[in-house]
């Protein structure tokens, strides 16, 4: 399988402990993202890399939130301090840097907090 | 797995039959816009998309339609099949937006057999 590679799946964790989501991007894309999805909602941008150098940021993506793309190959999304509000989809996208491109999705990480 | 989208607006039609799924957009400088498959407990799958120097896209079996007049897109799908069921999304993305895709709020299609 060539494409977007997200885990855990799914996490369930109390209220105030991390958690950490991983991306692996189709592996010639240089351009990877972050959005979340909650029930009844499209998906919402979070961050983007190009390469290792974190590009955009959303408002969404508060101090407890850092994402991480070290080597410009895979990506980390840390969430500090869970709250229940965080509960969502975690989504991962990559694509080609030039304009226009595809961008494509993972199977994405569901987080519960409890 | 979870299901997406428990309130969305929901289209039904009976297998073989041609859907039309509509979206409206909201930011005139947008130029780039994509529709998207999601299936429950799965992530958005690309089905096509369209630039703003054209206004109809054919893809196998679905066609885009972009009205920037109005600010409206549409998904034609046709003959349209049981594993068609899932809930569609468009997203847009802005000239000056970066790489930051918009979605909207997706609509549900249910095929009937």
């Amino acid at each position: 399988d060539t494409g977007v590679s997200q885990n855990p799946r799914h996490k369930i964790t109390k209220r105030g402990q991390n958690v950490t989501f991983r991306c692996d991007p189709i592996s010639e894309h240089n351009r990877l993202y972050w959005y979340r999805q909650t029930l009844g909602q499209g998906p919402e941008f979070l961050t983007y890399f190009q390469n290792e150098a974190q590009l955009e940021k959303s408002r969404l993506l508060s101090d407890r939130f850092s994402a991480e793309r070290p080597k410009g190959s895979f990506s980390t999304l840390e969430i500090q301090r869970t709250e229940q509000g965080d509960s969502a989809m975690y989504l991962c996208a990559s694509s080609l840097a030039a304009a226009g491109n595809t961008i494509y999705f993972g199977e994405g990480s569901w987080l519960t907090v409890v | 797995g979870e299901s997406v989208g428990l309130h969305l607006p929901t289209l039904s039609v009976q297998e073989g039959d041609n859907s039309i799924i509509n979206c409206a957009y909201s930011n005139s400088a947008s130029d780039y816009f994509i529709w998207y498959k999601q299936e429950s407990g799965k992530g958005p799958q690309f089905i096509i998309d369209i630039r703003s120097n054209m206004d109809k896209r054919q893809g196998q079996r679905v066609t885009v339609l972009l009205n920037k007049t109005v600010k409206h897109l549409s998904l034609q799908i046709a003959a349209t099949q049981p594993g068609d069921s899932a809930v569609y999304f468009c997203a847009e993305r802005g000239r000056n937006a970066g790489n930051m895709l918009t979605f909207g709020g997706g609509t549900r299609l249910m095929v009937k057999p």
